[in-house]
């Protein structure tokens, strides 16, 4: 198995444009966490789901920030309008219902907005 | 809710030294435990876990075991490499929960030659 996938690895944008991260879980999982990394706040979860159901959205900054899972195999992390505060390592997680199994993460999307 | 508590880093080392990382939890019933880690540049990766009270998680001479009695899972190694530098996390999912893990603050190991 491949693990999770994301892309891109590294994304520069402008202030105001719109930003999209992208995530492949690994087969067979039913549950994908998108978090944020930063210096200052740490690891922040911003959304998760369940078979493709956002089951938790609390974690989203503001309405700029929106998340899909339109199937198993794929979600989408965007951002509308970027802000320089956005700039982070978003990571991408992907989980099963087994018991105890933990998450396998990601490489990470590094998002700088200038 | 759920919380982890993480020593505070930086810590340094020198190549050799025994490395002892506090973490210790509070949670609802009966949670699995995690040790995750970060090197520069990438992403979190799974180190070691355990289900159940006095489990010991082992992996790349890496322990942790698992104490109820004192709510810790102190990640430990007898003789740290200067490829250990990196970000530990420690982590738990609670029992029943919907399988949210909640982390630590995370603590920077740097392993000097």
């Amino acid at each position: 198995d491949a693990g999770v996938i994301q892309s891109p690895r590294h994304e520069v944008t402008e202030m105001g444009q719109e930003v999209t991260l992208r995530c492949k879980p690994i087969s067979g999982h039913d549950y994908l966490f998108w978090y944020r990394q930063t210096m200052m706040r740490g690891l922040e979860l911003l959304i998760y789901f369940n078979n493709n159901v956002p089951i938790d959205d609390s974690g989203m900054p503001e309405d700029r920030f929106s998340a899909k899972m339109p199937n198993a195999s794929f979600s989408t992390l965007k951002i509308q309008p970027s802000e320089p505060r956005d700039s982070a390592v978003y990571f991408c997680a992907s989980s099963t219902q087994t018991a105890n199994y933990g998450y396998t993460f990601g490489s990470g999307t590094r998002l700088t907005v200038v | 809710g759920d919380s982890v508590t993480q020593m505070e880093g930086p810590v340094t080392l020198s190549e050799e030294a025994f490395l002892t990382i506090n973490c210790t939890y509070t949670a609802t019933g009966y949670p699995s435990l995690f040790w995750y880690v970060q090197y520069p540049g990438e992403g979190l990766q799974l180190l070691l876990k355990a289900t159940k009270a006095d489990d010991k998680g082992s992996n790349k001479g890496f322990e942790a075991t698992y104490r109820k009695e004192t709510t810790s899972f102190h990640l430990e190694k007898g003789s740290v490499q200067v490829s250990d530098s990196a970000v530990y996390f420690c982590a738990l999912v609670s029992s029943g929960s919907a399988r949210q893990l909640t982390f630590g603050s995370g603590t920077q190991l740097t392993v000097l030659p």
